[in-house]
């Protein structure tokens, strides 16, 4: 089973700055990741596929970049409904998917 | 567009069996192109693929589920289920389900996630 570890497990930034997320997995998963928002009392929503690539509807401050076991989520400025979990799934080697453990990102 | 909605009891006793439907609405569950997915997430904690489920009743597990996993499948409701047997309170998390394409096990849309409690 490939393991995510995302850091850090909590990032605090005011609003309008940028915010970086890191995912690594324990092993390649190519460019086979998704990056998913969590609300509090909501479901997860998909943000980034395929490393990279935006979900349908989700703004461009929102990027994702890496391959191999180095991800990143970029948050380019920080608006208030951002505040929220962000966790990261491989889907390279399956069964399982599976998915990091998540990073709060907080109002500083 | 297209919905998910997940069902059933809120409240399992231990040793008992989890049973949840989640109902598909504004698509059809028998596009060849998805699976429907079942992913938990115990009160905070992060999220646990269970399994998924293609239309003619293919199915995948999580290995560290899969001797007390069974998903089904009904097209003719438009629904797929999910049954979890022999639960402890370790099994107490909101369930979700979810679609993925066939070629990328990404999850979207979600439904909006029922609590299911394991407590005598």
């Amino acid at each position: 089973e490939i393991v995510m570890t995302q850091s850090p497990a909590t990032l605090s930034v005011s609003p309008g700055e940028r915010a970086t997320l890191s995912c690594r997995a324990s092993q390649s998963v190519s460019s086979n990741l998704a990056w998913y928002q969590q609300k509090p009392g909501q479901a997860p929503r998909l943000l980034i596929y395929g490393a990279s690539t935006r979900a349908t509807g989700i703004p461009a401050r929102f990027s994702g970049s890496g391959s191999g076991t180095e991800f990143t989520l970029t948050i380019s400025s920080l608006q208030s409904e951002d505040f929220a979990v962000y966790y990261c799934q491989q889907y390279n080697n399956w069964p399982p998917n599976t998915f990091g453990q998540g990073t709060k990102l907080e109002i500083k | 567009q297209l919905q998910l909605q997940e069902s059933g009891p809120g409240l399992v006793k231990p040793s008992e069996t989890l049973s949840l439907t989640c109902t598909v609405s504004g698509g059809s569950i028998s596009s060849s192109s998805y699976y429907w997915g079942w992913i938990r997430q115990p009160p905070g904690k992060g999220l646990e693929w269970i399994g998924s489920i293609y239309y003619s009743g293919s199915t995948y597990y999580n290995p560290s589920l899969k001797s007390r996993v069974t998903i089904s499948v009904d097209t003719s409701k438009n629904q797929f289920s999910l049954k979890l047997s022999s639960v402890t309170a370790a099994d107490t998390a909101v369930y979700y389900c979810a679609r993925h394409p066939s070629i990328l096990w990404c999850y979207d849309p979600w439904g909006q996630g029922t609590l299911v409690t394991v407590s005598s």
